[in-house]
């Protein structure tokens, strides 16, 4: 299994700028994560879809931040324009189903965002 | 959302057990306890979920109390790949889908 694929690993931009991270689950879930972290905050979830239909995505910072799954193998989080203060590691995570607390969540390796 | 205390560090010896705890006084009935780790430089990863009983996997244990307001996740032998922020977290069954917020954690460091 290749588990949670992000790309990119990493990447450096100028503010003002469009970035977009993109992510493949794992082969059979059908929830997906997008979660952002930082030192100051910690490990905080963006949004989450279930069947490729946003469930909540209350924790998007502000309308700068957008994401879509169009189909069940592929997702992205897209910012712009892009601050410094978007500065991140983005995390992607997907697990099998959604209402049952035990499924676990695999998370990808991230991709470290830096805006200059 | 329940909410979760974890010391914010702690420190081992290589080869000793470990014993992390986390209160959680109040935790609902419908509540799972979950712990995940998080390595250097790498996304987080699932360790042990439980709900009244005490549970034991390849990599820990959870020791649940009786009254479920704490738990303790015990690593029986901390080796340096042990060195981590371990989460715990609770997943209500029924009011958060699958979603996991995390708190701060606690950083675990592992001495040779």
């Amino acid at each position: 299994d290749a588990g949670v694929i992000q790309s990119p690993r990493h990447e450096v931009t100028e503010m003002g700028q469009e970035v977009t991270l993109r992510c493949k689950p794992i082969s059979g879930h059908n929830s997906l994560f997008w979660y952002r972290q930082t030192m100051m905050r910690g490990l905080e979830l963006l949004i989450y879809f279930n069947n490729n239909v946003p469930i909540d995505d209350s924790g998007m910072p502000e309308d700068r931040f957008s994401a879509k799954m169009p189909n069940a193998s592929f997702s992205t989080l897209k910012i712009q324009p892009s601050e410094p203060r978007d500065s991140a590691v983005y995390f992607c995570a997907s697990s099998l189903g959604s209402g049952s607390s035990g499924n676990t969540i695999y998370f990808g390796e991230g991709s470290w965002l830096t805006v200059v | 959302d329940a909410k979760t205390t974890q010391p914010n560090s702690m420190e081992s010896n290589e080869e000793e057990p470990v014993h992390l705890p986390c209160n959680h006084s109040t935790i609902s009935g419908t509540d799972y306890i979950h712990w995940y780790r998080q390595l250097p430089s790498q996304g987080p990863e699932y360790v042990i979920h439980g709900l009244t009983s005490n549970v034991n996997n390849r990599m820990a244990s959870l020791a649940i109390a009786e009254d479920r307001k704490s738990s303790t996740l015990i690593l029986h032998r901390a080796t340096l790949r042990d060195a981590a922020v371990y989460y715990c977290i609770l997943r209500d069954r029924y009011n958060q889908g699958g979603k996991l917020i995390f708190g701060q954690g606690t950083e675990l460091s592992v001495k040779p």
